[in-house]
């Protein structure tokens, strides 16, 4: 079992649309949560760090659920440049453990 | 600050030739890391190092060998390349367990 996973989609969705994805892990001990934006032959960039509380930033809210192992990202109004893969990352020993990526669609 | 660069940005090889990549950073980060990406893999951990001077093994090491002489430079050796060895080669460096920085990537194909 990967020690984070994701659903490798794609996910095609119209312009305006929301979507949410979805990341589970498996390392209990893990601390520390993000997602990472991964664009066509370009290296990963944060996205955004997931809080316990939950988090927002602009269109993008991020929420993890500690008890069953959980983190999701909901974009909402989706855009043309919001096309890309969508990374779920958790911390490991000294390390990230990355999830192999959600690839996410806009059509006009 | 140029961030995280590496060197080169794409090489074609032959089975059983040598080569180093370069990996720098100017954040003067502690944490230092060298992933491969190939499709449907993900990122893939060859190799990290959590200060100047050491050294550790991730989830693909074998093959590869590592150098951290500076605290600014992560240099990743292959020895006898093999095609298996194709892929793109990403650099990454943190302050800690937290945010990690990548450089742009090495596209390397072995022939």
């Amino acid at each position: 079992r990967k020690e984070v996973e994701q659903d490798p989609g794609p996910f095609n969705v119209p312009e305006g649309a929301t979507v949410a994805f979805n990341c589970t892990y498996s390392n209990s001990a893990s601390q520390s949560f993000f997602w990472y934006r991964q664009d066509c032959r370009k290296e990963p960039k944060l996205l955004m760090s997931v809080y316990s509380s939950g988090n927002e930033d602009g269109r993008f809210t991020a929420q993890l659920n500690r008890a069953s192992q959980y983190i999701s990202l909901l974009i909402r109004d989706s855009k043309l440049s919001d096309s890309a893969t969508y990374l779920c990352v958790a911390t490991g020993f000294q390390k990230l453990v990355f999830g192999t990526g959600t690839r996410l669609l806009v059509s006009p | 600050n140029a961030g995280v660069t590496q060197t080169p940005k794409f090489r074609v090889l032959k089975t059983g030739q040598s080569m180093t990549l370069l990996c720098a950073q100017d954040m003067n980060h502690e944490y230092m890391y060298w992933y491969r990406q190939d499709p449907g893999m993900g990122l893939r951990l060859i190799h990290y190092s959590v200060g100047e001077g050491t050294t550790a093994k991730g989830e693909v090491p074998d093959g590869y060998n590592v150098s951290r002489l500076k605290k600014q430079n992560f240099l990743l050796g292959l020895e006898s390349a093999a095609p298996s060895q194709t892929s793109v080669y990403f650099c990454a460096s943190s302050r800690g367990q937290e945010t990690q920085y990548f450089g742009p990537g090495t596209r390397l194909l072995v022939l």
